[in-house]
């Protein structure tokens, strides 16, 4: 079964509006959680790496006043996306480090089903 | 500038024979390498994964050659089933970053397996 879990699965909204993404670690603990986007038919672009208890790390040329990242316990994190435009129309999908092993090996990143969001 | 390489965009394999995607990496301070395989509008599922001090990692249909002076590793899949047919990436990471608290797994491209019954 999914070990991380992310919320909703699919999105449409208005220009201008903001929308929240979760992603939640269901059997371990995440102290590190990452954002990714992916255009279609290329690869896994990283945006951010969350950190729980601190601000996260934005990749360069990825907007961090923009793509809001919190990561407020050890089993979730949020993406919001402030002011969404057609351009941030996009698939992202999240995904959680189990640093300590839980689910087997270690450091093993763990991904979310990913969200598609359309902005209208 | 790509520092995981996945050079076959596309890959089709006959049911039952065996797959072998390839990946490329240039960066030396990688030293833990990823597959994962991702269906269309889902996230990757982890399939197996080998440290640069082994050469061979196996785990079912799934195994895994890495061949650190060619900067080399390659997924063989051992018999190809239809429900194989997915987008394969490649994945890789440096230790170093583990030690700046958070770590970055670059990964390449993909290609496109498809296994014909």
């Amino acid at each position: 079964g999914a070990v991380v879990s992310q919320h909703p699965s699919w999105v449409i909204c208005k220009s201008g509006t903001s929308v929240k993404i979760e992603c939640r670690s269901l059997d371990f603990q995440a102290t590190t959680m990452f954002w990714y986007r992916q255009f279609p038919k290329q690869s896994l672009m990283l945006m951010a790496t969350s950190n729980e208890g601190s601000k996260a790390t934005y990749e360069q040329g990825v907007e961090k006043d923009k793509f809001l990242i919190n990561h407020a316990s050890l089993t979730l994190s949020t993406l919001t996306v402030t002011s969404a435009h057609p351009e941030d129309s996009s698939f992202y999908i999240c995904s959680a480090r189990d640093t300590a092993g839980a689910m087997g090996a270690k450091n093993i990143q763990y991904f979310g089903a990913g969200t598609r969001l359309s902005v209208l | 500038d790509q520092q995981v390489k996945q050079n076959s965009p596309s890959l089709s394999v006959q049911e039952g024979r065996i797959s072998i995607l390839n990946c490329d990496y240039t960066n030396s301070m990688f030293d833990y390498f990823l597959w994962y395989k991702k269906y269309p509008a889902e996230g990757p599922t982890f399939l197996i994964s080998i440290s640069s001090i082994k050469d061979k990692n196996e785990d079912g249909r799934f195994t895994v050659f890495l061949n650190k002076s060619a900067k080399h590793l390659s997924l063989h899949i051992v018999p190809s089933q239809p429900g194989d047919s997915a987008v394969y990436f490649c994945a890789a990471s440096a230790r170093w970053y583990m030690k700046t608290s958070y770590d970055k797994v670059i990964f390449g491209p993909g290609t496109s397996l498809s296994v014909i019954p």
